[in-house]
């Protein structure tokens, strides 16, 4: 049964970098078959896509966050993770990864699903000083 | 990217049918069927019950269904259950391959 687990520091300080990483057990992240992806759920903004991987190291990340943000994938470790930068008081919020199925777009090919199948339990990160 | 409008509260006695909308735009809901809902309880992880407006992941139950109309989309949940109280959210891929979700509906079993 396929198992996501966020890890990380759960208080960041304004300006810094918030750094997490996801642990897929019970199914290999080299699978051509998904994407690996990060949402992060806030009391002002609700859910919001941050971004996903695939295997090959492709990303595709969310307009308003890329110029801060890096999603990154280890293989070997059977993890990926996302990094923050220059962090302020709005980046917090409960963040959760998970996984998104290829799809089938058509003329335009495959690519992660519009749709998010399975998720880690999430993690609070609080930015504070 | 604006957030789908959702009412923020729903209810319902058990047995009853409830019905959730989600309203969006031609760049989002209106122009695909890329529609999914999750239902979330306190404290736990979001749970994928309907994709692509319509479709049922395994396990999920058949209870739960969705419709789209323009665009807004909708989620039915027929014979209302006391686990059936939770929060649910909707959530659409967008024309800038991008993916909004919606601002939410909590759903109480009276």
């Amino acid at each position: 049964q396929l198992q996501l687990q966020e890890s990380g520091p759960g208080l960041v300080k304004p300006s810094e970098t918030l750094s997490l990483t996801c642990t897929v057990s019970g199914g290999s992240i080299s699978s051509s078959r998904y994407y690996w992806g990060w949402i992060r759920q806030s009391p002002g903004k609700g859910l919001e896509w941050i971004g996903h991987i695939y295997y090959s190291e492709s990303t595709y990340y969310n307009p308003s966050l890329e110029s801060r943000l890096t999603i990154s994938i280890d293989t070997s470790r059977n993890q990926f993770s996302l990094k923050l930068f220059s962090v302020a008081a709005a980046d917090t919020a409960v963040y959760y990864c998970a996984r998104l199925p290829e799809y089938f777009y058509g003329s335009v090919g495959f690519f992660g699903a519009p749709y998010f199948d399975s998720w880690g339990q999430g993690m609070l990160v609080t930015v504070s000083s | 990217q604006s957030a789908l409008t959702q009412p923020a509260s729903v209810s319902g006695s058990p047995g009853q049918s409830i019905t959730i909308s989600c309203t969006g735009t031609r760049s989002d809901v209106g122009g695909y069927n890329y529609v999914s809902w999750y239902q979330q309880h306190p404290g736990k992880a979001p749970k994928l019950i309907l994709y692509d407006v319509i479709n049922r992941p395994s396990g999920v139950s058949n209870r739960f269904s969705g419709s789209k109309s323009a665009n807004t989309a909708s989620l039915t949940i027929s014979g209302l259950q006391a686990e059936d109280e939770a929060d649910y959210y909707c959530s659409s891929y967008t024309s800038s391959s991008t993916y909004v979700f919606g601002t939410g509906t909590k759903v109480t079993v009276l």
